[in-house]
């Protein structure tokens, strides 16, 4: 079972590139979300998209813009990355919006580890 | 956002032995999740509790979620070097169901 699969898992910027990250996820969820972790900061979300053709900004949006390309795919661009932006990325799904049940279960990438220098 | 402190930040301990981490908060939550990652790897879901005073045992993990709905605390019994990872919780708002993670307590079990 693939589950949530991201790319590139590394990635090095020099300051002022751009770049995408990829997500795809095979089991039918209709959310998807970009997280960002950095040490002793727990998990910020970045952006979500509820369900197909929606998207909206988390706690950390600035610098991030992203593109829900279909029911599978939640892409997360870069477009002038810095050093600020060096972290851990994370996409998720989940069958139902987190804000539709107090319940709900995030399913995880395995993360794409990003620097920029 | 809804401020979660875990406690401790970090924890080592000898094979065998027992430990609790905690997860504070002054909001309160509809409900509380608990997430172990591994190095590399993306969280992955261990339990979630709803109701205040509610006791969950997955195994040798028992998981309590505060009778005001403030707090959770993840208890191991004769804990394994698979036990080994970072544990995060994560709060669901009473309005909007958002999460919140707190930072993680990094557990390391030394056979």
């Amino acid at each position: 079972n693939a589950g949530v699969t991201q790319t590139p898992k590394f990635q090095v910027l020099k300051t002022g590139q751009s770049m995408t990250l990829q997500c795809a996820q095979d089991m039918n969820h209709n959310s998807m979300y970009w997280y960002r972790q950095d040490p002793g900061m727990g998990l910020r979300l970045i952006y979500y998209s509820a369900s197909e053709g929606t998207t909206d900004k988390g706690e950390v949006p600035n610098g991030y813009n992203v593109s829900r390309l279909n029911k599978r795919e939640f892409s997360l661009r870069l477009e002038s990355a810095a050093p600020s932006q060096t972290s851990v990325y994370f996409c998720a799904s989940s069958e139902f919006p987190l804000g539709y049940t107090n319940t709900g279960e995030l399913f995880f990438g395995e993360g794409s580890r990003l620097t920029v220098l | 956002t809804q401020l979660l402190e875990q406690s401790p930040q970090f924890l080592s301990i000898q094979e065998g032995e027992n430990l609790t981490v905690y997860c504070n908060s002054s909001s309160v939550f509809s409900s509380l999740q608990w997430y172990r990652q591994e190095p590399g790897e993306g969280p992955v879901l261990l339990v979630t509790v709803v109701t205040g005073g509610e006791v969950k045992k997955l195994k040798r993990l028992t998981f309590q979620f505060g009778d005001a709905r403030k707090d959770s605390s993840l208890h191991i019994t004769a804990a394994q070097p698979g036990d080994t990872g970072l544990y995060l919780c994560a709060g669901a708002g009473t309005n909007d169901y958002k999460l919140s993670f707190g930072a993680g307590t990094t557990v390391t079990v030394r056979a």
